[in-house]
Protein backbone atom coordinates (compact mmCIF):
# COMPACT_ATOMS: atom_id res chain seq x y z
CA UNK A 1 0.00 0.00 0.00
CA UNK A 2 1.76 3.04 -1.52
CA UNK A 3 -0.83 5.62 -0.52
CA UNK A 4 -1.57 6.58 -3.66
CA UNK A 5 -4.76 4.42 -5.07
CA UNK A 6 -5.68 4.03 -8.73
CA UNK A 7 -9.17 2.69 -10.05
CA UNK A 8 -9.93 0.82 -12.59
CA UNK A 9 -6.78 -1.25 -12.74
CA UNK A 10 -7.37 -2.57 -15.87
CA UNK A 11 -9.52 -1.02 -18.55
CA UNK A 12 -10.49 -2.47 -22.40
CA UNK A 13 -12.32 0.89 -24.23
CA UNK A 14 -13.06 1.06 -27.91
CA UNK A 15 -11.55 4.24 -29.97
CA UNK A 16 -15.11 5.39 -29.94
CA UNK A 17 -15.87 5.50 -25.53
CA UNK A 18 -14.95 7.98 -22.93
CA UNK A 19 -13.89 6.95 -19.75
CA UNK A 20 -12.11 7.95 -17.12
CA UNK A 21 -9.01 6.81 -14.37
CA UNK A 22 -9.14 7.84 -11.28
CA UNK A 23 -6.24 8.05 -8.67
CA UNK A 24 -6.61 8.96 -4.90
CA UNK A 25 -3.69 10.08 -2.80
CA UNK A 26 -4.15 9.89 1.38
CA UNK A 27 -0.08 11.26 2.03
CA UNK A 28 -1.29 14.98 2.58
CA UNK A 29 1.04 15.97 -0.18
CA UNK A 30 0.46 19.02 -2.83
CA UNK A 31 1.27 17.85 -6.28
CA UNK A 32 -0.04 14.79 -8.23
CA UNK A 33 1.38 13.67 -11.65
CA UNK A 34 0.49 11.24 -14.67
CA UNK A 35 2.93 9.18 -16.38
CA UNK A 36 2.51 6.76 -18.75
CA UNK A 37 4.66 3.29 -19.61
CA UNK A 38 4.74 1.77 -22.25
CA UNK A 39 7.12 -1.59 -23.38
CA UNK A 40 10.60 -0.67 -24.37
CA UNK A 41 9.99 3.52 -23.58
CA UNK A 42 10.71 5.58 -20.46
CA UNK A 43 8.10 6.41 -18.07
CA UNK A 44 6.63 9.55 -19.47
CA UNK A 45 5.15 12.19 -17.95
CA UNK A 46 2.32 13.41 -18.85
CA UNK A 47 0.66 15.94 -16.75
CA UNK A 48 1.25 17.71 -13.36
CA UNK A 49 -0.61 19.62 -11.24
CA UNK A 50 0.87 21.85 -7.80
CA UNK A 51 -2.00 22.98 -5.32
CA UNK A 52 -4.75 21.87 -8.08
CA UNK A 53 -2.86 23.81 -10.97
CA UNK A 54 -1.46 22.65 -13.65
CA UNK A 55 2.09 23.55 -13.89
CA UNK A 56 3.17 20.91 -16.49
CA UNK A 57 1.59 19.84 -19.92
CA UNK A 58 4.09 17.82 -21.44
CA UNK A 59 2.81 17.69 -25.50
CA UNK A 60 -0.13 15.74 -24.42
CA UNK A 61 -2.74 14.98 -27.06
CA UNK A 62 -5.88 16.51 -26.17
CA UNK A 63 -8.07 12.80 -26.48
CA UNK A 64 -6.35 12.94 -22.88
CA UNK A 65 -7.93 15.39 -20.28
CA UNK A 66 -6.90 16.11 -17.07
CA UNK A 67 -8.91 17.20 -13.96
CA UNK A 68 -7.53 17.89 -10.65
CA UNK A 69 -10.59 19.13 -8.54
CA UNK A 70 -8.17 19.62 -4.88
CA UNK A 71 -4.92 17.90 -3.80
CA UNK A 72 -6.02 14.40 -3.19
CA UNK A 73 -7.87 13.65 -6.54
CA UNK A 74 -6.66 13.27 -9.99
CA UNK A 75 -8.66 12.34 -13.04
CA UNK A 76 -7.46 11.40 -17.03
CA UNK A 77 -10.54 11.53 -18.55
CA UNK A 78 -10.06 9.89 -22.21
CA UNK A 79 -12.02 9.66 -25.39
CA UNK A 80 -11.85 8.76 -28.69
CA UNK A 81 -7.89 7.02 -28.10
CA UNK A 82 -5.57 4.97 -30.60
CA UNK A 83 -4.76 1.67 -30.28
CA UNK A 84 -1.71 3.09 -29.93
CA UNK A 85 -2.39 4.62 -26.39
CA UNK A 86 -2.98 1.25 -24.48
CA UNK A 87 -0.43 1.35 -21.74
CA UNK A 88 0.41 1.59 -17.83
CA UNK A 89 -0.73 4.98 -16.72
CA UNK A 90 0.76 5.66 -13.37
CA UNK A 91 -0.27 8.38 -11.03
CA UNK A 92 2.12 10.02 -8.35
CA UNK A 93 2.21 12.05 -6.00
CA UNK A 94 4.94 14.28 -3.67
CA UNK A 95 5.12 16.95 -1.59
CA UNK A 96 4.52 20.39 -3.43
CA UNK A 97 6.50 23.76 -3.59
CA UNK A 98 9.48 24.28 -1.77
CA UNK A 99 8.74 20.58 0.31
CA UNK A 100 9.35 18.58 -2.74
CA UNK A 101 12.78 16.67 -2.74
CA UNK A 102 11.83 14.92 -5.93
CA UNK A 103 10.74 11.92 -4.32
CA UNK A 104 7.38 10.38 -6.12
CA UNK A 105 5.13 7.84 -4.45
CA UNK A 106 3.39 5.73 -7.51
CA UNK A 107 -0.04 3.76 -7.20
CA UNK A 108 -0.46 0.97 -9.21
CA UNK A 109 -1.45 1.84 -12.03
CA UNK A 110 -4.16 1.40 -14.49
CA UNK A 111 -3.20 -1.08 -17.59
CA UNK A 112 -5.65 0.61 -20.68
CA UNK A 113 -6.18 -1.61 -23.69
CA UNK A 114 -7.91 0.59 -26.74
CA UNK A 115 -9.29 -1.83 -29.43
CA UNK B 1 16.98 12.30 -26.98
CA UNK B 2 17.05 10.56 -23.82
CA UNK B 3 18.47 13.01 -20.80
CA UNK B 4 18.55 9.63 -18.68
CA UNK B 5 20.37 6.53 -20.40
CA UNK B 6 20.61 3.20 -18.55
CA UNK B 7 22.54 0.49 -19.32
CA UNK B 8 22.34 -3.12 -20.01
CA UNK B 9 18.69 -2.43 -20.95
CA UNK B 10 18.12 -6.02 -19.22
CA UNK B 11 20.24 -8.63 -17.59
CA UNK B 12 20.16 -12.08 -16.38
CA UNK B 13 21.92 -13.66 -13.46
CA UNK B 14 22.30 -16.34 -11.41
CA UNK B 15 20.96 -16.40 -7.32
CA UNK B 16 24.41 -15.39 -5.43
CA UNK B 17 26.03 -13.10 -8.27
CA UNK B 18 26.38 -9.05 -8.08
CA UNK B 19 25.17 -7.48 -10.40
CA UNK B 20 26.04 -3.12 -11.01
CA UNK B 21 23.27 -0.76 -13.17
CA UNK B 22 24.74 2.11 -14.58
CA UNK B 23 22.43 5.53 -15.16
CA UNK B 24 24.23 8.52 -16.87
CA UNK B 25 22.09 11.67 -17.19
CA UNK B 26 22.44 14.63 -18.68
CA UNK B 27 22.66 18.37 -16.04
CA UNK B 28 20.47 21.12 -16.43
CA UNK B 29 19.97 22.64 -13.04
CA UNK B 30 20.42 19.33 -11.17
CA UNK B 31 18.66 18.31 -7.71
CA UNK B 32 18.93 14.87 -7.51
CA UNK B 33 18.65 11.07 -8.93
CA UNK B 34 16.90 8.41 -7.90
CA UNK B 35 16.41 4.99 -7.89
CA UNK B 36 13.23 3.25 -7.66
CA UNK B 37 12.49 -0.44 -8.09
CA UNK B 38 8.99 -2.12 -9.94
CA UNK B 39 8.32 -5.33 -9.55
CA UNK B 40 4.60 -5.63 -11.27
CA UNK B 41 2.89 -2.18 -10.85
CA UNK B 42 3.98 0.71 -8.82
CA UNK B 43 7.62 1.60 -8.64
CA UNK B 44 8.78 1.62 -5.15
CA UNK B 45 11.53 3.85 -3.99
CA UNK B 46 15.18 2.65 -3.27
CA UNK B 47 17.85 5.71 -3.12
CA UNK B 48 17.94 9.67 -3.37
CA UNK B 49 21.65 10.52 -4.22
CA UNK B 50 22.47 14.45 -4.19
CA UNK B 51 26.19 14.77 -3.48
CA UNK B 52 28.61 13.03 -4.91
CA UNK B 53 30.73 10.37 -3.74
CA UNK B 54 28.54 9.40 -0.80
CA UNK B 55 27.34 5.46 -0.89
CA UNK B 56 23.75 5.22 -0.18
CA UNK B 57 23.13 1.70 1.45
CA UNK B 58 19.90 -0.67 2.13
CA UNK B 59 21.26 -4.09 3.08
CA UNK B 60 22.37 -5.53 -0.32
CA UNK B 61 21.53 -2.10 -2.37
CA UNK B 62 23.86 0.50 -2.48
CA UNK B 63 24.19 3.63 -4.95
CA UNK B 64 26.65 6.07 -5.56
CA UNK B 65 26.65 9.08 -7.56
CA UNK B 66 29.52 10.73 -9.32
CA UNK B 67 27.89 14.44 -10.74
CA UNK B 68 31.68 15.35 -12.35
CA UNK B 69 30.82 12.58 -14.46
CA UNK B 70 27.15 12.74 -14.62
CA UNK B 71 26.37 9.26 -13.82
CA UNK B 72 24.92 6.79 -10.82
CA UNK B 73 25.43 2.98 -10.19
CA UNK B 74 23.52 0.97 -8.32
CA UNK B 75 24.54 -2.31 -6.57
CA UNK B 76 23.15 -5.27 -5.61
CA UNK B 77 25.15 -8.00 -4.09
CA UNK B 78 24.21 -11.68 -3.61
CA UNK B 79 21.33 -11.41 -6.10
CA UNK B 80 17.97 -13.60 -5.01
CA UNK B 81 15.29 -14.43 -7.10
CA UNK B 82 13.08 -11.51 -5.37
CA UNK B 83 15.68 -9.13 -7.10
CA UNK B 84 13.76 -9.79 -10.43
CA UNK B 85 12.14 -6.41 -11.21
CA UNK B 86 12.82 -3.22 -13.20
CA UNK B 87 15.08 -1.15 -12.02
CA UNK B 88 14.37 2.84 -12.70
CA UNK B 89 16.74 5.83 -12.65
CA UNK B 90 15.30 8.70 -12.69
CA UNK B 91 16.78 12.57 -12.28
CA UNK B 92 14.93 15.48 -10.75
CA UNK B 93 15.80 18.81 -12.67
CA UNK B 94 14.87 22.29 -10.84
CA UNK B 95 10.98 23.29 -11.69
CA UNK B 96 10.39 19.68 -13.37
CA UNK B 97 8.87 16.69 -12.51
CA UNK B 98 11.48 13.26 -12.53
CA UNK B 99 12.91 12.47 -15.76
CA UNK B 100 13.14 8.41 -16.14
CA UNK B 101 15.52 6.11 -18.32
CA UNK B 102 14.25 3.32 -19.87
CA UNK B 103 15.14 0.92 -16.85
CA UNK B 104 17.20 -2.08 -16.73
CA UNK B 105 14.94 -5.45 -16.22
CA UNK B 106 17.06 -7.79 -14.02
CA UNK B 107 16.08 -11.20 -13.82
CA UNK B 108 17.68 -13.34 -10.90
CA UNK B 109 17.07 -17.09 -12.07
CA UNK B 110 17.72 -19.93 -8.78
Amino acid sequence: ETGVTQTPRHLVMGMTNKKSLKCEQHLGHNAMYWYKQSAKKPLELMFVYNFKEQTENNSVPSRFSPECPNSSHLFLHLHTLQPEDSALYLCASSQGGRGNTGELFFGEGSRLTVL
Amino acid sequence: EDKVVQSPLSLVVHEGDTVTLNCSYEVTNFRSLLWYKQEKKAPTFLFMLTSSGIEKKSGRLSSILDKKELFSILNITATQTGDSAIYLCAHNQAGTALIFGKGTTLSVSS
